[in-house]
């Protein structure tokens, strides 16, 4: 079973540039969930999907952070613009219908 | 306080030797809760999921006290590839699901 996609792997932007990274969750996963985990910090939840509605963006700084999951499949996280703080990892993972989640290999932002 | 909490260590440990994380959470409603393990520069992998009764996964054991809220996982026998941050994840119904900060385990031979 192919697991959760995601790209780029790695990424370096300057400030006040704009990023995307996207993400292809395994396949029949109805829940989707964007975690930003700094260095030595646990996951931080950004944004949450339930198909293509969204359960939970609390934690998501919706002045530079925007998410979408067209279709209810693959997603896009985009951050314009971007902070020296965003320097993290952004992880996607995917369940059935969210409990037990499975994890990308994350994209790992460095911003300049 | 802070939703999930969990002491960050490290936890340094001999090979063989049975080592025990716990995790507290604030929310008595919380329905579900895992175990996973994080390795360096990694993503989080799911270990265990953690039943009322208590279960166990060959050398590792989660218990739930409900009652006083917290979580724990036990490691018998250590070996030197246990080395890894472990997370504890509290799902509080609605599909809210919130990661502890980690526990960093280091193996020693």
């Amino acid at each position: 079973e192919a697991g959760v996609a995601q790209s780029p792997r790695y990424k370096i932007i300057e400030k006040r540039q704009s990023v995307a990274f996207w993400c292809n969750p395994i396949s029949g996963h109805a829940t989707l969930y964007w975690y930003q985990q700094i260095l030595g910090q646990g996951p931080k939840l950004l944004i949450q999907f339930q198909n293509n509605g969204v359960v939970d963006d609390s934690q998501l700084p919706k002045d530079r952070f925007s998410a979408e999951r067209l279709k209810g499949v693959d997603s896009t996280l985009k951050i314009q613009p971007a902070k020296l703080e965003d320097s993290a990892v952004y992880l996607c993972a995917s369940s059935p219908q969210g409990e037990k989640a499975f994890f990308g290999q994350g994209t790992r932002l460095t911003v300049v | 306080r802070k939703e999930v909490e969990q002491d960050p260590g490290p936890f340094n440990v001999p090979e063989g030797a049975t080592v025990a994380f716990n995790c507290t959470y604030s929310n008595s409603a919380s329905q579900s809760f895992f175990w996973y393990r994080q390795d360096c520069r990694k993503e989080p992998k799911l270990l265990m999921s953690v039943y009322s009764s208590g279960n166990e996964d060959g050398r590792f054991t989660a218990q739930l006290n409900r009652a006083s809220q917290y979580i724990s996982l036990l490691i018998r026998d250590s070996k030197l590839s246990d080395s890894a941050t472990y997370l504890c994840v509290v799902n509080s119904g609605g599909f809210k699901t919130i990661f502890g900060a980690g526990t960093r385990l280091f193996v020693k031979a």
